[in-house]
């Protein structure tokens, strides 16, 4: 298994928005529904952001938001703050009980 | 609420093996998939597989075959991953993490999570 595909960095200002990808194949991202997003500050555990390609979990900002097309997937944040500076990760189903992640994305907030 | 409490910080020479437990509490323990990832330096997260304790039959990644496993107690509520043949590129913080679907290791995502396990290997 590969790692789904991220950019390593991204930046915004604070209210704009940004979108993050995570790009797999037809065997994880784009073969099914579980796709996942967790945000990880230094130090910290990944907090789970997005599930299922769009759910946000109970306690996450609408800010978050989550989509797929083919076998791309994208985090979106609007109203960017300074807190949502971390790194995020995507996570796919995989197949045969197996699970991917992508390599990671740096958020920076300017 | 379920929380995840890992085992300790550990200092390993290569070659050698170590073990780290993740005791679940305030929650279902058999019926959860337990699943350990790591996060080395300069690195991604990686999934290095998983366990569904009531069915006690471990799925690996295939980078982590073979030198990895992952088993559970259910007496104790406590999960397990040992890695043999420790090398520097292990230096890892090791992490477990629930499914947050029951009876299910192939749905849903990985919520909560442990507060992570730093191994260190080096002579």
């Amino acid at each position: 298994q590969s790692a789904l595909t991220q950019p390593r960095s991204v930046s915004g200002s604070p209210g704009q928005s940004v979108t993050i990808s995570c790009t797999g194949t037809s065997s994880d991202v784009g073969g099914y529904g579980y796709v996942s997003w967790f945000q990880q500050h230094p130090g910290k555990a990944p907090k789970v952001m997005i599930f299922d390609v769009t759910q946000r979990p109970l306690g996450v900002p609408d800010r978050f938001s989550g989509s797929k097309s083919g076998n791309t997937a994208s985090l979106t944040i609007s109203g960017l703050q300074a807190e949502d500076e971390a790194h995020y990760y995507c996570c796919s189903y995989a197949g045969t009980y197996t699970w991917v992640f992508g390599g990671g994305t740096k958020l920076t907030v300017v | 609420q379920v929380q995840l409490v890992q085992s300790g910080a550990e200092m390993k020479k290569p070659g050698s093996a170590v073990k780290v437990s993740c005791k679940a509490s305030g929650g279902t323990f058999n019926t959860y998939s337990f699943n350990w990832v790591r996060l080395a330096p300069g690195q991604g997260l990686e999934w290095m597989g998983g366990i569904i304790p009531i069915f006690a039959t471990a799925k690996y990644a295939q980078k982590f075959q073979g030198r990895v496993t992952i088993t559970a107690d259910v007496s104790t509520s406590t999960a397990y991953m040992e890695v043999s043949s420790l090398r520097s590129e292990d230096t890892a913080m090791y992490y477990c993490a629930r499914g947050s679907v029951e009876m299910a290791a192939n749905e849903g995502c990985f919520d909560p999570w442990g507060q992570g396990t730093l191994v260190t290997v080096s002579s």
